[in-house]
């Protein structure tokens, strides 16, 4: 079975700060997303990498996939108390389950002014 | 647009009874999937459908159906609920194997 390894389970930090999530998989993806989660309510689509190196940023977010496809990290630069929430990875393995996405288990993040 | 939908957003049920939770989505995706979230274990998928009239086995579909009698409609129905199954339930659409968009979820208790 697959299995997307994601740390830290639980981050907190002070508003300013930096911050970084990563998501390893023991297998070469086919695409990796990143999701954020407020709690009570959906996933809210962040970004999508799916080429080796490949680096996208949106505002303060950075996320990046290594040349293996096997980890990305997601980084927040000046951490905002709007930035809390539960980041979750999620994996296509492609092949037979193109399309077909296994998740991290989260990391919780809090930011405190 | 709406995006995604679900009905009903939260509850309760006794062992044994049955009900259907209902996924709409208004952006002419094919492709429509279930999951569950439990604490602890992240996301895990239940089934899935790529396209009207077809569905498919997710990770952990044992106690649950689904249909897709409208490309728009997404139905998982639980016969006998168990007390196993109480979850937050999310519905997601994609235009095809690309990005997944998630409805709002339904939160399941059964007693």
């Amino acid at each position: 079975s697959q299995e997307l390894e994601q740390s830290p389970q639980s981050l907190i930090v002070q508003e300013g700060k930096n911050l970084t999530i990563n998501c390893t998989s023991s297998k070469t993806l086919y695409g990796l997303y990143w999701y954020k989660q407020k709690y009570g309510e959906g996933l809210i689509f962040l970004m999508m990498l799916q080429k080796g190196g490949e680096e996208k940023s949106h505002e303060k977010i950075t996320a990046k996939l290594d040349e293996k496809k096997q980890q990305s990290s997601l980084h927040i630069t000046a951490s905002q108390p709007s930035h809390a929430g539960i980041y979750l990875c999620g994996a296509d393995a492609g092949g037979s389950t193109l399309g077909r996405l296994y998740f991290g288990r989260g990391t919780q993040l809090t930011v405190w002014p | 647009n709406a995006g995604v939908t679900q009905t009903p957003k939260f509850r309760v049920l006794k062992t044994g009874q049955s009900m259907t939770l209902l996924c709409a989505q208004d952006m002419n995706h094919e492709y429509m999937y279930w999951y569950r979230q439990d604490p602890g274990m992240g996301l895990r998928l239940i089934h899935y459908s790529v396209g009207e009239g077809t569905t498919a086995k997710g990770e952990v579909p044992d106690g649950y159906n689904v249909s897709r009698l409208k490309k728009q409609n997404f139905l998982l129905g639980l016969e006998s609920a168990a007390p196993s199954q109480t979850s937050v339930y999310f519905c997601a659409s994609s235009g095809s194997t690309d990005t997944q968009y998630f409805g709002p979820g339904t939160r399941l208790t059964v007693l």
